[in-house]
This record gives structure tokens, sequence and C-alpha cells, in this order.
């Protein structure tokens, strides 16, 4: 079955510890990546996005995801997190249309 | 960008009965979409509501269990029929805010518990 994989499901860092949180997916063809963010009480905003070009994709708050086609990844990752990263980070994937398969969420807790 | 509010924030609800829940777009948008977010499970998406036709819904999901209402272009509704305890999710409002495969603007979600 079609599916958007994110493999940990609750990271705990230190600040200034980087990140990288994983996100594969299963479907063919040409696909579009996101990544969105929940903070804690705070609607999904999206983080960074990728449609086509430079598969090195930054987003805000120094966020950027790394588009890699032969491994169906699109990692996210951050050299130095703070503690207001903490929040829910989720993976979603479209293929030309509206519909956004979303992966099961990672959540990131960073300790003072 | 589009800000999205939903009511109710949060519901309980007793089994066998409906909730209909109201999602506003402070500006127009074509297509807006229901999502439902079940406990420790990602986000699914149920249907597409565009404004003049009826709605799209996704594998597993039908008409009768998840009507869904689309008067205009800044406003939604989803009723969750004939509730049982399974319908326990968070439901979310979102659209593309006009732009066509671009990003997507979500609502704060409603907190469904079915008793």
């Amino acid at each position: 079955a079609q599916s958007v994989s994110q493999h940990n499901h609750h990271v705990i860092l230190s600040e200034a510890a980087s990140l990288e949180l994983g996100c594969n997916y299963s479907y063919g063809g040409t696909v579009n990546l996101f990544w969105y963010v929940q903070y804690p009480g705070q609607h999904l905003q999206l983080l960074l996005k990728y449609f086509s070009g430079d598969p090195l994709v930054k987003g805000i708050k120094g966020f950027e995801a790394e588009f890699i086609k032969s491994k169906f990844s699109f990692n996210l990752r951050k050299p130095s997190v703070q503690w207001s990263d903490t929040a829910e980070y989720f993976c979603a994937v479209n293929k030309g249309a509206n519909n956004l398969f979303f992966g099961t969420g990672t959540r990131l807790t960073v300790i003072p | 960008s589009a800000v999205i509010s939903q009511k109710p924030s949060r519901d309980i609800c007793q089994r066998g009965t409906s909730l209909t829940i109201q999602c506003q777009v402070d500006s127009q948008v074509t297509m807006m979409f229901w999502y439902r977010q079940q406990p420790g499970q990602s986000l699914t998406l149920i249907a597409t509501a565009n404004q003049g036709s009826e709605a799209t819904y996704e594998s597993g999901f039908v008409i009768d269990k998840f009507p869904i209402s689309r008067p205009n272009l800044t406003f939604s509704t989803l009723t969750v029929s004939n509730m049982s305890p399974e319908d326990s999710s968070i439901y979310l409002c979102s659209t593309d805010g006009g732009r066509e495969i671009d990003e997507q603007f979500f609502g704060p979600g409603t907190r469904l518990t079915v008793l």
C-alpha cells in the first residue's frame, strides 16, 4: 500500500543538538513533499516544501530538508535545535492533486 | 495565506447522536478539505469539498456517515452521523488558499469524544 513513513515517534534532544527526522514515502512518479509542524496548542503550519529543482530546500526557523529520489526520502534537518522547536512534525506527500497523505508524526522534545 | 476557524473546538457526545462541525475561512477559496486524526495515527483525508458540487470522498468514507455542506466560498460543515466511540478523533478543516498544488492551511481542529 502507498504510504508515508516517519520512523521516529518521539525524539528527545538537548538544546544545541543536531536534528534529523526521517521520512520515506512509497508513491511512484512525481510527488510534492512537505513538512508541517504543530507547536503545542497551535494549528498545523507549513515548515517547508519541495516541488522541483534543488533537492535541498530551506524552510522557516532554520529547518531544511533533502529530497533523495533514489531513496524515496525527504528527511528534515536542523543543525542546532532550540527549546522552542518542541513540537510535532509531520511529513506529507501529494501527487499533483491537493490530497495530502501524512505520516504518523514525530514528537520532538527539546530539553533546555 | 488563509486563516481558518472551527466550531466547536471540542465536544463530548453520546453514541448514536450526530455532530456538525463548522469551518470558516477568512477569504474565498475554491477547495476545502476535511481530515480526521485518530489517536496515535496520522491525518487521513475524509473528503474534498468544492463549492457548488458534491463532496468527493476518499476510500473508506461515505456521505451517509460524513455528510458535508459547502454553501459558499468561505464556509463548510462536516457532520459525523450516528456516532460510535470509534469516531472519537480530531477533525480538521483545511484549504489550499485558492492556489493549486501549494501548501494547505489548517484549522485548529475539533476534538470529538464519543461515549
